[in-house]
């Protein structure tokens, strides 16, 4: 079992749509989560940090964290176009950046116009 | 804020050369800079944790003859692709410890070794 599991899509959904991006895991160690956007052919973009269990909202984009059930959720409301890219979830034992990331696959994402 | 930028974006070489690609972090100092692996359709894989001033720490499987870290100044760490093969051809992406509580990117290299 891999440590970090993403369905890698593609995701295709009309514009406007709410969209549903999803990570398990199977380390209890990990603490951090993060969601990076990533274009084709570019680095990862940070879109969110959470830490612990909860909800964090910014903008459009609303990352959950279950702990008990090690998921981790990303939503985007009225979803763009120009959203259309790889979602990928990353997380971590130990805050600060100190320690390297364990990264999902990343979701291929399609928002048709 | 936060601008990692690597050098160069792609390079084709020679299989038996070797390439250094470069990692800065333009307006932070990164007391710890990462670098990662990103083959066709798979996850970033870490290779190596490198922090200024010290040796590099790699990730089991990381051959550290075969790819050469130096974190020489708190805004500059190369990797080195040594003897590359055409089975080193990938994305290697770089990213840098902030002042926030996470890491940020490098745009990556492209390497292709034929």
């Amino acid at each position: 079992q891999k440590e970090v599991e993403q369905d890698p899509g593609p995701l295709s959904v009309p514009e406007g749509a709410i969209v549903s991006l999803n990570c398990t895991y199977s380390n209890s160690a990990f603490q951090y989560f993060m969601w990076y956007r990533q274009y084709s052919r570019k680095g990862p973009e940070l879109l969110m940090y959470t830490y612990s269990s909860g909800n964090k909202e910014d903008g459009r984009f609303t990352a959950q964290v279950d702990k008990s059930s090690k998921y981790i959720s990303l939503f985007i409301r009225d979803s763009q176009p120009s959203d259309s890219a790889t979602y990928l979830c990353a997380m971590s034992e130990s805050g600060g950046g100190a320690d390297g990331l364990t990264f999902g696959k990343g979701t291929h994402l399609i928002i048709q116009p | 804020g936060a601008v990692v930028s690597q050098h160069p974006s792609w390079v084709i070489c020679k299989s038996g050369t070797s390439v250094k690609i470069e990692c800065r972090s333009l307006d932070f100092q990164a007391t710890t800079m990462f670098w990662y692996r990103q083959f066709p359709k798979q996850s970033l894989m870490l290779m190596a944790t490198s922090n200024e001033g010290s040796k590099a720490t790699y990730e089991q499987g990381v051959e550290k003859d075969k790819f050469l870290i130096n974190h020489a100044s708190l805004t500059l760490s190369t990797l080195t692709v040594t003897s590359a093969h055409p089975e080193d051809s990938s994305f290697y992406i770089c990213s840098a410890r902030g002042t926030r509580e996470t890491q940020y990117f490098g745009p990556g290299t492209r390497l292709l070794v034929l």
